[in-house]
């Protein structure tokens, strides 16, 4: 299994512009992660999908920030108009779920983002 | 909503010491996972406990969920320079498959 794979591995953007970061889930998991990473607010969780639909977005910062998953395969986040405080670490992780206990989290390998 | 919180914040070592890695909540949890996370990589699951007082070990690793499931450590014996990197502990939020993370321990070995 290839794991979670996330494109791109590095964006350079400049202030107001749009952004978009995408997500492959492991192949069989239904439940997808994005979570956002800085050494000032650590490691924290945006958005989580179970079965393709939206569970809890209370971690969106603001209406900049949308995410979407049309498919078990396929995920995006995008940031629309880019500001340097979204500059960070975005991982995207998935799992499976069937209740009960969480079931580990399988993280890609994240995309930095720098938006300047 | 559910905090836990990690100490230390950082801890920094001589090749061969121990290491331990605390984490503590004021609420009751579930279940407590950790990851470790090498620099410039991504968080990896190291391992869950779920029952009160639950112990695991893996390999130099141990693993401590507390009696009242209040509180889990990590314990690493014997550190090596392949031990570096952050441990995050992580709990299970409300009866959602949701996870908040400790703000993680960074650990350093001086080889």
């Amino acid at each position: 299994d290839a794991g979670v794979i996330q494109s791109p591995r590095h964006e350079v953007t400049e202030m107001g512009q749009e952004v978009t970061l995408r997500c492959k889930p492991i192949s069989g998991h239904n439940s997808l992660f994005w979570y956002r990473q800085t050494m000032m607010r650590g490691l924290e969780l945006l958005i989580y999908f179970n079965n393709n639909v939206p569970i809890d977005d209370s971690g969106m910062p603001e209406d900049r920030f949308s995410a979407k998953m049309p498919n078990a395969s396929f995920s995006t986040l995008k940031i629309q108009p880019s500001e340097p405080r979204d500059s960070a670490v975005y991982f995207c992780a998935s799992s499976y779920y069937s209740g009960g206990p969480s079931y580990e989290q399988y993280f890609g390998p994240g995309t930095r983002l720098t938006v300047t | 909503g559910q905090q836990v919180m990690q100490i230390p914040q950082y801890q920094h070592v001589q090749e061969g010491e121990d290491f331990t890695t605390y984490c503590n909540s004021s609420t009751t949890l579930s279940n407590i996972q950790w990851y470790k996370q090498r620099p410039g990589g991504h968080p990896v699951f190291l391992i869950q406990l779920v029952k009160s007082g639950e112990v695991k070990k893996q390999k130099r690793l141990t693993f401590q969920f507390g009696e009242a499931k209040k509180n889990s450590s990590l314990h690493i014996t014997a550190t090596q320079t392949t031990d570096v990197g952050t441990y995050f502990c992580a709990s299970q939020q409300g009866g959602s498959e949701k996870l908040v993370f400790g703000k993680g321990t960074k650990l350093t070995v001086n080889p």
